[in-house]
């Protein structure tokens, strides 16, 4: 069974500011993906970014980028120029390759990220 | 994009009688989806997956019985809560996976926006 731990339940920053949410995980697969997902108001989970573990190179998505340590099984998500609608909760979490498909989700607890004006 | 449709957005019911929440991927087909479960404040718990043909895999401590899962096309899962209890008041996610892609890695979890279950 993997594990996957935020440990900032809230954070708060200025608009334009740059904000890094830290996670870390436990597993014993050596194959898998690591995902942060934004959960607004709505409750729409929103995929922010992703990774692949066999991959090197940090992911990037224009203000969102990623640290991935794999060694010490941290994934780190730095938020550049956070703006107003980057308020929601973050969630990282933590997906074996499964060969075939898709493969359930494990999630860490959320860091409840607030922009201020 | 694809989309993921799930019904109803939110639904009032009495102990003691079940509901349905459909869970349907509009343009794409999902052998697999899965059915998460969030409690107001905190993360989201898998609950089980559920593959198109085939009885759902629960996971550990979520009662089969209790949450009845049926994926009887490539593009419709439902969960059934039976007996619904005020414990099981929650917001209920499902995702489901575009099985034309050939790795997990082209084929993007989709989530649809979540039933909030009230049972009074």
């Amino acid at each position: 069974a993997q594990t996957v731990t935020q440990s900032q339940p809230e954070m708060s920053v200025q608009e334009a500011e740059t904000v890094t949410l830290s996670c870390t995980y436990d597993t014993s697969e050596s194959n898998y993906y690591l995902f942060w997902y934004k959960q607004p108001p709505s409750r729409q989970m929103i995929l922010v970014i992703r990774q692949e573990a066999y991959k090197q190179q940090n992911a990037t998505e224009n203000r969102f980028s990623v640290n991935f340590q794999k060694a010490a099984k941290s994934f780190s998500l730095k938020i550049s120029d956070s703006q107003l609608g980057d308020t929601a909760m973050y969630f990282c979490a933590f997906m074996r390759y499964s060969g075939g498909g898709a493969d359930g989700l494990t999630f860490g607890k959320g860091t409840h990220l607030i922009i201020q004006p | 994009g694809a989309v993921v449709s799930q019904h109803p957005s939110w639904v009032i019911c009495k102990s003691g009688t079940s509901v349905k929440i459909e869970c349907r991927s509009l343009d794409f087909q999902a052998t697999t989806m899965f059915w998460y479960r969030q409690f107001p404040k905190q993360s989201l718990m898998l609950m089980a997956t559920s593959n198109e043909g085939s009885k759902a895999t629960y996971e550990q401590g979520v009662e089969k019985d209790k949450f009845l899962i049926n994926h009887a096309s490539l593009t419709l899962s439902t969960l059934t809560v039976t007996s619904a209890h005020p414990e099981d008041s929650s917001f209920y996610i499902c995702s489901a996976s575009d099985s034309g892609r050939q790795s997990s890695y082209n084929s993007p979890l989709h989530f649809g926006n979540g039933t909030r279950l009230t049972v009074t």
